[in-house]
């Protein structure tokens, strides 16, 4: 069966550090990798996804993720947060027909932004 | 573009009272429709997806239920609440092969 792991439920960074979330899959093909961000009271928002090709992928809100088949892994980095990057954060990862009932969301990491 | 709604934003019932929520996806055709929540502190859990008019499939036994009522509607019901139905209820949508978009949330506090 499939799984995510976000092994840190709560971070906290300075305003202008560099993060990383992590993320473990476990996964039984080639998978489809997500990553979402919630803020307070909101819906999901598409960061970023991997499909194939660069193992490196660029995302919205200056964000990336690096794919690495060896370790299962799928962590979330951005060079410097802002405080409006607070929120929860979501790896998922799916099939390749990308069917969306069999997609399978971590637990969530929650951001939190010191000034 | 694709766009989602969901509504209402904020509801608050007692419990054994009925439940509707309704979501509807505009500027597609024939879109995957799922029904996701988010309890507090916790991940989110699928409890229905649609891939068709009146085509519902449930994920978890529960006391809620689906309906798709036309193409681009999904509504989530209950006839009568409980207080474990709590929470943070997402409509989402995809077209096969493609990344699920969700919607802004509804959130459910029963009481």
């Amino acid at each position: 069966a499939q799984s995510v792991t976000q092994p840190d439920i709560h971070i906290t960074v300075s305003e202008g550090a560099s993060l990383e979330l992590r993320c473990n899959y476990s996964y039984g093909a080639t998978p489809y990798l997500f990553w979402y961000v919630q803020s307070p009271g909101q819906g999901l928002q598409l960061l970023l996804k991997y499909f194939s090709g660069d193992t490196l992928v660029q995302g919205i809100k200056g964000f990336e993720a690096e794919f690495k088949r060896s370790q299962s892994s799928f962590n979330l980095r951005k060079p410097s947060v802002h405080w409006s990057d607070a929120a929860e954060y979501f790896c998922a990862v799916g099939p390749a027909n990308n069917a969306g009932n069999m997609l399978t969301f971590g637990g969530g990491t929650r951001l939190m932004v010191k000034p | 573009s694709q766009t989602i709604h969901q509504w209402p934003a904020t509801l608050v019932q007692p419990v054994g009272s009925p439940l509707s929520l309704e979501c509807t996806v505009e500027g597609t055709s024939n879109p995957n429709l799922y029904w996701y929540r988010q309890a507090a502190g916790r991940g989110l859990q699928l409890l229905f997806y649609s891939v068709g008019i009146g085509q519902i499939s449930s994920e978890v036994p529960q006391n809620l239920s689906a309906s798709r009522p036309q193409d681009r509607q999904f509504i989530l019901s209950s006839k009568k609440l409980l207080l474990s139905d709590s929470g943070f209820y997402l409509c989402a949508w995809n077209l096969d092969g493609n990344t699920i978009y969700f919607g802004e949330g509804s959130w459910l506090t029963v009481v």
